[in-house]
């Protein structure tokens, strides 16, 4: 069964740090991957996603990931790292042969400091 | 556009009683789910369904009823509430059932089981 695993529960860094948030994947046919993010008493909105296009993947506020094949990796990356970047993130999976169901990493929750 | 809406917003429950936790979509999106979510454990999969009258099970189904009688509504049961049901329960929905859409997430709906 299909499945992820997010590398690390917390991660911190300092304003302007580059954020590296790691992910990766268990599956036996090529997957579908997701970054998403929830804020403090928010439901979950997504970053960016993976679909077999091209493997480096460029998401809303400045966040991209690459899809490492040879890795199973989905790691999601950003330059530079803001205050308003502080919140939990979700790396999640979907296969061909499960379309119905999208599989949810336990999440890391990312915080910023001056 | 209010996209998917959950209620109550918070609930408080004794065990052995009942309630149901309500679902809107206006976005007239075919793909529902729930799912819920618990600290270090991500968002897991309760039900769900790709049309109305069609529901399937997720990864944690066991207490917890679902029907789809319109293609905006998606309510979750709980037939007989337990300790172990206190978590923070999510409703999404998603245009289309290929897999590689976007899901759109509630704002949640926090329920503690005494």
């Amino acid at each position: 069964a299909q499945s992820v695993t997010q590398l690390g529960s917390h991660v911190s860094v300092s304003e302007g740090a580059l954020v590296l948030l790691r992910c990766n994947y268990s599956s036996s046919v090529p997957p579908y991957l997701f970054w998403y993010v929830q804020y403090p008493n928010q439901g979950l909105q997504l970053l960016l996603k993976y679909t077999s296009a091209a493997t480096l993947v460029k998401g809303i506020n400045g966040f991209e990931a690459e899809f490492k094949k040879s890795e199973t990796s989905f790691h999601l990356t950003k330059p530079s790292a803001h205050m308003s970047d502080a919140a939990e993130y979700f790396c999640a999976v979907i296969t061909s042969g499960g379309y119905n169901k999208l599989i949810f990493g336990a999440g890391t929750r990312l915080a910023v400091h001056p | 556009n209010a996209g998917v809406t959950q209620t109550p917003k918070f609930q408080v429950l004794k065990t052995g009683q009942s309630m149901t936790l309500q679902c809107a979509q206006d976005m007239n999106h075919e793909y529902m789910s729930w799912y819920r979510q618990d600290p270090g454990m991500g968002l897991r999969l309760i039900h769900y369904s790709v049309g109305a009258g069609i529901t399937d099970q997720g990864e944690v189904p066991n207490g917890y009823n679902v029907s789809r009688s319109t293609t905006e509504d998606f309510p979750l049961r709980l037939l007989s509430a337990a300790p172990s049901q206190t978590s923070v329960y999510f409703c999404a929905s998603r245009a289309g059932t290929g897999g590689s859409g976007e899901l759109f997430f509630g704002e949640g709906s926090r329920l503690t089981v005494l």
